[in-house]
């Protein structure tokens, strides 16, 4: 079957790293994908892995190994708006039509 | 910024009422997506949709219906709403490629009591 883990909650410190784990066993693969969601909130996109390593954009970075099917999203620097839940999405099947998401990691950044 | 509007954000409405979602996107996508979400809880597929006239089922039984007679547009119909529809419903977008992410419009939360 098609399936996503993360972590269901985290806490950290305002101006630390943290990094967020996405675990995901699916029929076919065709990319991974990291959304943010703020409480009450629609998702937004944040990044994009297709191929193994790292991608890098500004304060937020993500890694992936497919033959792991590991990813993982590192958040350095920090900041209280950073409070949300991290969606992990897997673009799954031949045809890279279905993606599958993630129940999502709540994290709380503390002050 | 994307381009995917959802009408009403809010509504409030009595058991046994005829409801449409509306959803409508300017960027051309042809793939179209209607998502359900409790509060703290996970997305859940309810439709989704290649293009024009093609319409699917997600993973979630949903006891609503969706038409796509223009690319733009991908409304929800309830035809009788009941409490258990009570949730916030999400649409989203993409472009055709694999690496296009999704882009969600800010959802309708709908209470029915």
């Amino acid at each position: 079957g098609q399936n996503i883990d993360q972590p269901t909650e985290m806490t950290a410190t305002e101006g630390a790293i943290v990094q967020i784990n996405c675990t995901y066993q699916t029929s076919g693969f065709n990319g991974l994908f990291w959304y943010q969601q703020h409480a009450g909130e629609a998702p937004t996109f944040l990044s994009y892995n297709v191929l193994d390593g790292l991608e890098e954009k500004g304060r937020f970075s993500s890694f992936l190994s497919r033959s792991k099917g590991y990813s993982y999203l590192l958040l350095k620097e920090l900041q209280m708006k950073d409070s949300a839940s991290y969606l992990c999405a897997v673009r799954a099947g031949t045809g890279g039509f279905k993606t599958i998401f993630g129940a999502g990691t709540r994290l709380f950044v503390k002050a | 910024e994307a381009d995917i509007y959802q009408t009403p954000r809010y509504l409030v409405i009595g058991t046994g009422k005829k409801i449409t979602l509306e959803c409508s996107q300017t960027m051309g996508h042809d793939k179209m997506y209607w998502y359900q979400q409790d509060p703290g809880m996970e997305l859940h597929l309810i439709h989704y949709s290649y293009g024009v006239n093609s319409t699917e089922k997600g993973d979630l039984s949903s006891e609503s219906t969706v038409s796509r007679i223009r690319t733009e547009h991908f409304p929800l119909t309830l035809e009788s709403a009941r409490p258990s529809h009570t949730s916030q419903y999400l649409c989203a977008s993409r472009g055709w490629d694999t690496n296009q992410p999704q882009h969600f419009g800010d959802g309708t939360r709908l209470s029915i009591l």
